[in-house]
């Protein structure tokens, strides 16, 4: 599996944007970048992935570098509900493959 | 409503009994998954099955057993629970397709004492 690497915190203001980094310079070719995220006591969520191109939906953006070594998160207008630990997360090529999640941010709002 | 169920929701276990962590899914998934979170440690992958009748270990596999029956249900048992297995344990579910995202379950928090 191809590492990947989060700063641990980092906050924003209620109504901006949060821009998640990660870096993952060992990524092969076929292999996805997802992020999740996990807010206290729930089960982790499903957000948004892409292979290397940078990808929209409901929750958020996803923002991936041309050469893939490391992508960016972006919730548009960040509120106190998206506090939670987001995990960056590689996939390993083939079907059924497993997720190794690491430690994740914690995205901190404040109003 | 679709999707993960787990039981128990919480549970405190003597050292050295027997547990099984249920998980079910409607979803009509192949793979299945077993994760614990400890903190600081995040999610560690514990074992999965990729379809009805096939498992395999994950990073800490040791002290659990799984068996994938059907393709519904996926339960992990602990033979003789110790201390160090404290932890809460998600369940979760994917289609197989590599792209496919995971669906997890809301967790069992399990105490052994």
């Amino acid at each position: 599996d191809a590492k990947t690497t989060q700063p641990p915190s980092m906050d924003c203001a209620e109504g901006r944007a949060a821009n998640l980094p990660c870096n993952h310079s060992t990524i092969s070719g076929n292999e996805y970048v997802y992020w999740y995220r996990q807010i206290h006591s729930q089960g982790p969520q499903y957000i948004i992935h892409g292979l290397k191109n940078n990808e929209t939906n409901e929750m958020a953006s996803l923002i991936i570098t041309e050469d893939r070594k490391s992508s960016t998160l972006i919730l548009p207008h960040a509120t106190l509900r998206d506090t939670a630990v987001y995990y960056c997360i590689v996939r390993v090529a083939g079907a059924n493959s497993k997720l190794t999640f690491g430690k994740g941010i914690t995205l901190s709002v404040r109003p | 409503i679709a999707g993960i169920t787990q039981a128990p929701t919480s549970q405190i276990l003597a050292a050295g009994r027997r547990m099984t962590l249920r998980c079910t899914q409607d979803m009509r998934h192949n793979a299945m998954y077993w994760y614990r979170q400890d903190l600081g440690l995040g999610l560690r992958l514990i074992h999965y099955s990729n379809t009805a009748g096939t498992t395999g270990k994950g990073e800490v596999p040791d002290g659990y057993s799984v068996s994938r029956a059907n393709t519904d249900d996926f339960p992990l048992t602990l033979a003789s629970a110790v201390p160090s297995q404290t932890s809460v344990y998600f369940c979760a579910s994917s289609d197989g397709n590599r792209r496919s995202p995971l669906h997890f379950g809301n967790g069992t928090r399990l105490t052994v004492t």
